[in-house]
C-alpha cells in the first residue's frame, strides 16, 4: 500500500539556519510524484515544491530544495536560511501513479512536521 | 495570489442542519476537484474526487449520502454536509489541479465547520 512517513512530529531551528524535514515513502508504482506543502496556522495549504519520480535532478524552488534519494525512497525537504515566517506545519505528499490504464491525482499525505523557527 | 477560494471560511451550525461549502477555481477551469478533511493536529484525508459533469468518486468509508458533492461548473464544486452532527466538526479543504488532471494541486483556504 502507498504510504508516506514523516518521523519528526516537531522541529526547532534557529533563524537563518538550514533545516531538513524528513519524508520517506512506500510505493510499488514506477511513476509517482512527491510534493511538499506548508500549512500555517491559518490552515491554508501552500504548495512548496514537486519532484517527479523520473526527474534526475533534485527539485529546487528558492530557499526550498528536495533531497530525492530514489533507492532509499526518501524525499527530504531542505529549507535554507530559515525565517520566522517559515514556522508552520509541513506535509509531505505522494501522488499515485498510473495504474490499470488510468491516471489519478490522488494525494496521500504524511502526518506532518511542525517547524518552529526561533529568533 | 490565491488560485482556489472557499466559502465560508468558518461556519457554526446546529446538529441536524445541512451546511454547504463552495470551492472555486479563480483563474482556471477545473474538471476535477478534490475534497479533504482534516481533524485537529492530524493529516489531510481525501474524502472524494469531484468530477464536472459526472458523479463524484468517494473514498472508502466516506458516506456519499452524508457528504453530497456537486460539480456545477468548470470553476465550482460544492460539498454539502447533510444532517450534520458534532462528529462532523472538522476542517474541510478543497483542491484543484491548475494545468490539467495531473498537475500540481492548489488548495483553498479551508472551511472550519463546528456542529453544536
Amino acid at each position: 500500500a502507498q504510504k508516506i512517513t514523516q518521523t519528526q512530529p516537531g522541529m526547532f531551528v534557529q533563524e537563518k539556519e538550514a533545516v531538513t524535514l524528513d519524508c520517506t515513502y512506500d510505493t510499488s508504482d514506477q511513476s509517482y510524484g512527491l510534493f511538499w506543502y506548508k500549512q500555517p496556522s491559518s490552515g491554508e495549504m501552500i504548495f512548496l515544491i514537486y519532484q517527479g519520480s523520473y526527474d534526475e535532478q533534485n527539485a529546487t524552488e528558492g530557499r526550498y530544495s528536495l533531497n530525492f534519494q530514489k533507492a532509499r525512497k526518501s524525499a527530504n525537504l531542505v529549507i535554507s536560511a530559515s525565517q520566522l515566517g517559515d514556522s508552520a506545519m509541513y506535509f509531505c505528499a505522494m501522488r499515485e501513479g498510473l495504474r490499470y490504464g488510468g491516471a489519478t491525482n490522488k494525494l496521500i499525505f504524511g502526518t506532518g512536521t511542525l517547524l518552529a523557527v526561533q529568533p | 495570489g490565491a488560485v482556489v477560494s472557499q466559502h465560508p471560511s468558518r461556519v457554526i451550525c446546529k446538529s441536524g442542519t445541512s451546511v454547504k461549502i463552495e470551492c472555486r477555481s479563480l483563474d482556471f477551469q477545473a474538471t476535477t476537484m478534490f475534497w479533504y478533511r482534516q481533524f485537529p493536529k492530524q493529516s489531510l484525508m481525501l474524502m472524494a474526487t469531484s468530477n464536472e459533469g459526472s458523479k463524484a468518486t468517494y473514498e472508502q468509508g466516506v458516506e456519499k449520502d452524508k457528504f453530497l458533492i456537486n460539480h456545477a461548473s468548470l470553476t465550482l464544486s460544492t460539498l454539502t454536509v447533510t444532517s450534520a452532527h458534532p462528529e462532523d466538526s472538522s476542517f474541510y479543504i478543497c483542491s484543484a489541479p491548475r494545468g490539467g488532471l495531473l498537475d500540481t494541486q492548489y488548495f483553498g483556504p479551508g472551511t472550519r465547520l463546528t456542529v453544536l
